[in-house]
């Protein structure tokens, strides 16, 4: 299946600030899912990105708080806009592959 | 959109004995069904799925077994190890590839020695 690298494993961030994610597969993947894991939570898809079109955002996420890139087949960054506490949570990228949905390890985010 | 409900919560069983969660999803148009266990500080890991064509799969402990008509699956872990204690959660997808997946609320496992 493949494999998939998130950057930064975890950060704590100053509220009013952005941090962008890195997501990196090893094999080209034309599907990449955003995922964000609330503490102690279950995960919600943030949005969905192919790759030379723009995102498709689910209920509730809007693209000026989490704007994403996708500039080819293999990699992929959230951006997560003027942070405040209650975007404390871990973010996870997600890839569609032969044998089913991979997950990163993600990223472990504290707004302070 | 997809609703999908997941119990118990929180199931604990003694060491060698099975464990059974289950799931609803509410949308028919869903077609594939995955568990994940995910440990703590860890991604989720896929442990087994199910397509809707399907009513039962299994691999070594581990089976999945789903209801078309009523909508619903469940998780069978048999002969429970004290690694199997993770959360576990089900998941739903109207599939294709373009779709991402609606995730249950999780079951946190604990297998007691």
């Amino acid at each position: 299946s493949a494999v998939i690298s998130q950057k930064p494993s975890r950060d704590i961030c100053q509220r009013g600030t952005s941090l962008t994610i890195q997501c990196q597969v090893d094999s080209q993947v034309t599907m990449m899912f955003w995922y964000r894991q609330q503490p102690g939570q279950s995960l919600t898809l943030i949005a969905t990105a192919n790759q030379g079109s723009e995102a498709t955002y689910e209920s509730g996420f809007v693209i000026d708080k989490f704007p994403i890139s996708r500039p080819n087949l293999t990699f992929s960054t959230l951006t997560v806009s003027n942070m405040s506490p209650e975007d404390s949570s871990i973010y996870l990228c997600s890839v569609r592959a032969n044998y089913g949905y991979t997950f990163g390890s993600g990223t472990r985010l504290t707004v302070v | 959109g997809e609703n999908v409900e997941q119990h118990p919560s929180t199931l604990s069983v003694q060491e060698g004995d099975s464990a059974v969660i289950k799931c609803t999803y509410s949308d028919s148009a869903s077609n594939y069904f995955p568990w994940y266990k995910q440990e703590l500080g860890k991604g989720p890991q896929l442990i087994i799925d199910i397509r809707s064509n399907v009513g039962e799969k299994k691999d070594q402990r581990i089976a999945v077994t789903l209801n078309k008509t009523a909508k619903h699956f469940s998780l069978h872990i048999t002969e429970t190890q004290p690694e199997d204690s993770a959360v576990y959660f089900c998941a739903a997808s109207i599939g294709g590839g373009a779709d991402g997946l609606t995730f249950g609320k999780g079951t946190h496992l604990i297998i007691q020695p």
